[in-house]
């Protein structure tokens, strides 16, 4: 399985964009790229997922590089509540995949006051 | 709104003792899964299902058993439970089949400690 590349750790300010990268080098034409984050004491929430073309939604943006390997969650204005461990998943389409995900070890994000 | 519920938020067993985790959804997907997260080890799939009574292996499967009578309904069973089972257990579900870019709706998680 692609596996993916992110920092262990980022710090950011209170109300200023963030930019978590990920790198996945070994990337296949059927994969997509999933985004979750994980609140203290919660589980897993989905941020965004794309495949080719960038993707916006009300969380974050997706920025995919044109070559596809690699990738950069921007939350654009960072919160308090948005401290938590930022996962890059890849997700093999098609087959016996069912969705199924291999989360990495992620990046956890401070957010500064 | 999108619910993944489990039984117990905390559960504390003993070394030897059968022990059943259930995860509820109602949102009528297909595909359901249970991880344990450990710290420094991260997320590791144990058993998912895509179907009722339908069952696969997940990359961590040994000591662990699953069941699936209903759709809705997806258990994770401890024959024996050992130490090295403390952990926290976190169900998800998400979409169906073939729908390979569903989003996975996970639980609050279970925290077991086995004594």
């Amino acid at each position: 399985d692609a596996k993916t590349t992110q920092p262990n750790s980022m710090e950011s300010n209170e109300e200023e964009p963030v930019h978590l990268p990920c790198n996945h080098s070994t990337i296949s034409g059927t994969d997509y790229i999933h985004w979750y984050r994980q609140l203290p004491s919660q589980g897993p929430e989905y941020v965004i997922h794309g495949l080719t073309s960038n993707v916006n939604n009300r969380m974050a943006s997706l920025a995919i590089a044109e070559d596809r390997k690699s990738s950069t969650l921007i939350l654009h204005r960072a919160t308090l509540r948005d401290a938590a461990v930022y996962y890059c998943i890849l997700g093999r389409a098609g087959g016996t995949s069912y969705g199924k995900l291999t989360f990495g070890q992620g990046t956890i994000l401070t957010v500064h006051p | 709104d999108v619910k993944v519920t489990q039984s117990s938020r905390y559960l504390v067993k003993r070394t030897g003792e059968k022990v059943f985790l259930e995860c509820v959804q109602d949102m009528d997907h297909e595909n359901m899964f249970w991880y344990r997260q450990d710290p420094g080890l991260g997320l590791r799939l144990i058993y998912f299902s895509y179907d009722v009574k339908m069952k696969e292996k997940g990359d961590i499967p040994e000591g662990y058993s699953v069941s699936r009578e209903k759709k809705e309904r997806f258990s994770l069973i401890l024959e024996s439970a050992s130490t090295n089972q403390t952990s926290m257990y976190l169900c998800a579900s998400g979409g169906g089949r073939v729908r390979y870019t569903d989003t996975q709706y996970f639980g609050p998680g279970t925290r077991l400690t086995v004594l």
